[in-house]
């Protein structure tokens, strides 16, 4: 693995069903994130964690859940799928917090909720 | 709230100059990024500037004026392979990036 890896790379899926999307990361990145990507919006923050152990919510959380369990995996999961949920989704890592601290973005995955 | 401002959509030709601004309004500064994201891909680190002024690496260059809350790309000698969103986003007092969303450039030949 080089990088940041997503899976699955595109998933239909039926509201109310239970999803998890995985992320891993090589690059020993203490800080990770999960983003929605909607037409016309920006990048808008789900959940993110400063360290494995850590978690916490950042512009829309609801409806979403992570776990860090370890530095390389954090996984996100969509308990039960609503059609609003349909988006792209992209996981990113950091060295750490501080500003200069660009982040590694993963292929994404493309959800449609239906 | 936190808001940042960049055009939609810009049109330029191969080989020439083009210049994407971006203007921001946020809670606490801690830098200013630009990432470029092909379309079906994802985005790519460009830049950094947390200082007043301009940062060169090779063809691209940013600029940053905190007082003005303003930032700019600045794409010389351009190539078809830069048809591409120019990604703004700035790190608020909380250490998160609040996203543009995002200019598209077209090039023509």
């Amino acid at each position: 693995i080089a990088g940041i890896t997503q899976a699955p790379t595109s998933q239909i899926l039926a509201a109310g069903r239970r999803m998890t999307l995985r992320c891993t990361q090589d690059m020993r990145h203490n800080a990770m994130y999960w983003y929605r990507q909607d037409l016309g919006l920006g990048l808008r923050l789900i959940h993110y964690s400063n360290t494995a152990g850590t978690t916490g919510k950042g512009e829309v959380p609801d409806g979403y859940s992570v776990s860090r369990a370890n530095t390389d995996d954090f996984p996100l999961t969509l308990a039960s799928a609503v059609p609003s949920q349909t988006s792209v989704y992209f996981c990113a890592s950091s060295e750490g917090l501080a500003g200069d601290n660009e982040q590694f973005f993963g292929p994404g995955t493309r959800l449609t909720v239906l | 709230g936190q808001n940042i401002d960049q055009p939609t959509e810009m049109t330029a030709t191969e080989g020439a100059i083009v210049q994407i601004n971006c203007t921001y309004q946020t809670s606490g500064f801690n830098g200013l990024f630009w990432y470029q994201q092909h379309a079906g891909e994802a985005p790519t680190f460009l830049s950094y500037n947390v200082l007043d002024g301009l940062e060169e690496k090779g063809r691209f260059s940013s600029f940053l004026s905190r007082s003005k809350g303003y930032s700019y790309l600045l794409l010389k000698e351009l190539q078809m392979k830069d048809s591409a969103s120019y990604l703004c986003a700035v790190m608020d007092s909380n250490y998160q990036l609040i996203w543009g969303a995002g200019t598209k450039l077209i090039i023509k030949p």
